[in-house]
């Protein structure tokens, strides 16, 4: 079965610190994945999605960047954190020639201060 | 371009009552719709999907939701609310084909009172 995991699980940074996040997906290959920001109260925004190795899609313009340097995993970064980033970070992975259903990971809680 | 609406931000029923969640959502293509479901401080689990098979779609945990393509809707029942049922509810609609995201609305947090 297919399994998805972020770490870390919370995370506290000051602001101007760099960002790293990281997601895995076990069980399938060459899924297309996604990363989520939800916060406090609000829905879900679409950050980036990506299709394959290397191929990223920015949803937003932000202060974030995100890589696929392999299959099956996909990292989110940041090189200077600020308060607005502060949120929960989902990420997301669907099978090709699914129902674009999503899967999703059990999130970081990132708090800038 | 797709969007959903989740009327209400906020549900609150009494344990044994009816849940009703409403979604409304747009597309210019056929849609795939979805309904999940997340805990305090969890990722989101699905609870159904409609995938334009049968209009009536059941899910887990006792939810059901029917597909209504002329009030362009897609609203989750439960008819016996539980106390495990409280937390929020996001609707998602996607297109077949194409990128291949969801569109969530904003989420309504279901509230139930013993």
């Amino acid at each position: 079965s297919q399994t998805i995991h972020q770490w870390p699980a919370t995370l506290v940074q000051p602001v101007g610190s760099p960002l790293s996040l990281e997601c895995t997906v076990e069980g399938t290959s060459n899924p297309n994945l996604y990363w989520y920001r939800q916060a406090a109260g609000r829905g879900l925004q679409l950050l980036f999605y990506s299709v394959g190795i290397g191929q990223i899609s920015s949803e937003v313009p932000q202060n974030l960047s995100a890589s696929r340097p392999q299959d099956r995993q996909f990292i989110l970064s940041s090189k200077k954190l600020l308060l607005s980033d502060s949120g929960f970070y989902l990420c997301a992975w669907t099978a090709g020639g699914s129902y674009n259903e999503q899967f999703f990971g059990p999130g970081t809680r990132l708090t800038v201060l | 371009a797709q969007s959903v609406t989740q009327l209400g931000s906020h549900v609150s029923v009494s344990e044994g009552a009816l849940v009703l969640l409403r979604c409304n959502y747009s597309s210019s293509v056929p849609p795939y719709l979805f309904w999940y479901v997340q805990y305090p401080n969890q990722g989101l689990q699905l609870l159904l999907k409609y995938t334009s098979a049968a209009t009536l779609v059941k899910g887990i945990n006792g939810f059901e939701a029917e597909f209504k393509k002329s009030e362009t809707s897609f609203h989750l029942t439960k008819p016996s609310a539980h106390m495990s049922d409280a937390a929020e509810y996001f609707c998602a609609v996607s297109a077949p084909t194409g990128r291949r995201a969801l569109t969530f609305g904003s989420g309504t947090r279901l509230q139930v009172q013993p």
